[in-house]
């Protein structure tokens, strides 16, 4: 079964700051997903991966499949994108019906 | 927006009552998941469902149960509750392999 780490599992910044969040998992996957939850406590999908990059406004997250690591990047770090990102992968690797999610990184981003 | 609402939103029991949440969503979407989040642990998979009817165990199913009856309805009962099932419950749906989440039950057992 997979295994998935998060780190840092915090992260504070200034306002305007290049935010990196990393993922490691130890299963070869079809996909890596990362979620979003909002202090409110709502969790929102942001990207699901399979190779490559993808952006998404500020966002930009990308995996290396061989590596077993993804990234999130966060450009021009804004207030609002404070929030806990969580990082999700197939409890399997021929299975993608179940997930196992990391622990998640709390980004706190102060003006 | 997938659609999705739980019931209730909060709630405190006792323990040793039966206890019971809904997942209602709108879409038809064939795969329910009801997930428990606590501190220092990742969102960790109660039971799913794949159909109605249908229906499988996930990593933390002791203590639980599930029923779908129904595409739309996705329920989750805790036979007897204990305070260890004091938590934040949310319930997903998934489309096209990504997971969308309905916005959390907060359960308290007193």
């Amino acid at each position: 079964k997979n295994e998935v780490e998060q780190s840092p599992q915090n992260l504070t910044a200034q306002e305007g700051e290049f935010i990196t969040i990393n993922c490691s998992y130890s299963v070869g996957i079809s996909a890596l997903h990362w979620l979003q939850q909002h202090p409110g406590g709502g969790i929102v999908s942001l990207f699901m991966l399979s190779s490559g990059k993808k952006k998404h406004g500020r966002l930009i997250a990308t995996i290396n499949i061989q590596e077993k690591h993804s990234s999130l990047h966060i450009t021009a770090s804004h207030p609002r994108d404070s929030a806990v990102y969580i990082c999700a992968v197939p409890e399997e690797s021929y299975n993608t019906d179940k997930l196992i999610f990391g622990t998640g990184t709390r980004l706190q981003v102060f003006p | 927006d997938a659609g999705i609402t739980q019931s209730p939103r909060h709630k405190v029991t006792e323990t040793g009552t039966p206890v019971t949440l809904r997942c209602h969503q709108t879409e038809n979407h064939r795969y329910m998941y009801w997930y428990r989040q606590d501190p220092g642990h990742g969102l960790r998979l109660i039971h799913y469902s794949y159909g109605v009817k249908d229906t499988d165990k996930g990593e933390v199913s002791d203590g639980y149960s599930v029923s779908r009856s129904k595409t739309e309805d996705f329920l989750l009962t805790l036979e007897s509750a204990t305070s260890s099932q004091t938590s934040v419950y949310f319930c997903a749906i998934s489309e096209r392999g990504e997971q969308y989440f309905g916005p959390g039950t907060r359960l308290t057992v007193t």
